[in-house]
């Protein structure tokens, strides 16, 4: 059973570029989580996604980025009009229906590196 | 002041000891606490997740919770190399809002 796929793992991009990351729960799974991570500080929720509905967005900045889970396909996390500080490691993860929420299995990240 | 407190370490300990990490934090309404192993690069990786006061042991592992202090505990015992790692605490106040907060890391290094 794969587990949670994350890619592209390393993305540079210059700023005011677009950002898109791409998550992929595990099979069984129907809720997806992104976190982002700063260098030095733990990980901060962004937004809480089951398919086709954004459930809990509380933690995304309120400008440049978005999430969608769609019906079908990978869940996606953009930036648009990137800026330095949004150098940090985002991190997707999910959890399926049938267990508590807060049992959550990451995958291995996305390093965005803004030039 | 931050919801959950962690000391980021490094903590540094010899092969075989005894580790003690912990967290405290503010939020009374915190019920669901977990601990998260994250090696140097990778994601994070659930190692223990409890509900509200007790203990709970499994294998090497034990996770310990006081609420009426707001301190949360993870032990190791027979510490070993590939125990090195960053040691992540997080909390949620429910079960179905999916909103894990985190503690900042504490960094264990295992000297054989």
């Amino acid at each position: 059973n794969a587990g949670v796929m994350q890619n592209p793992r390393h993305l540079v991009r210059r700023r005011g570029q677009e950002a898109r990351l791409r998550c992929s729960p595990m099979k069984g799974h129907s809720h997806v989580y992104w976190y982002r991570q700063l260098p030095e500080e733990g990980l901060k929720f962004m937004v809480y996604l089951q398919k086709e509905n954004i459930i809990d967005e509380s933690g995304m900045p309120k400008e440049r980025f978005s999430a969608e889970f769609p019906k079908e396909g990978p869940s996606i996390l953009r930036i648009q009009q990137v800026v330095r500080g949004d150098s940090a490691a985002y991190f997707c993860a999910s959890s399926p229906a049938y267990r508590s929420y807060n049992e959550q299995f990451f995958g291995p990240g996305t390093r965005l590196t803004v030039l | 002041q931050k919801e959950v407190e962690q000391d980021p370490g490094p903590l540094s300990v010899p092969e075989g000891a005894i580790v003690s990490l912990n967290c405290t934090y503010s939020n009374s309404a915190f019920q669901y606490f977990m601990w998260y192993r994250q090696y140097s690069r990778k994601g994070p990786e659930l190692l223990m997740y409890t509900y509200s006061s007790g203990n709970k042991e499994d294998g090497r592992f034990t996770a310990q919770v006081d609420k009426s202090s707001k301190y949360i505990s993870l032990f190791i015992r027979d510490s070993q190399p590939s125990d090195s790692a960053t040691y992540l605490c997080a909390m949620s106040a429910s079960s179905n809002t999916g909103k894990l907060i985190f503690g900042q890391g504490t960094t264990l290094q295992v000297k054989p």
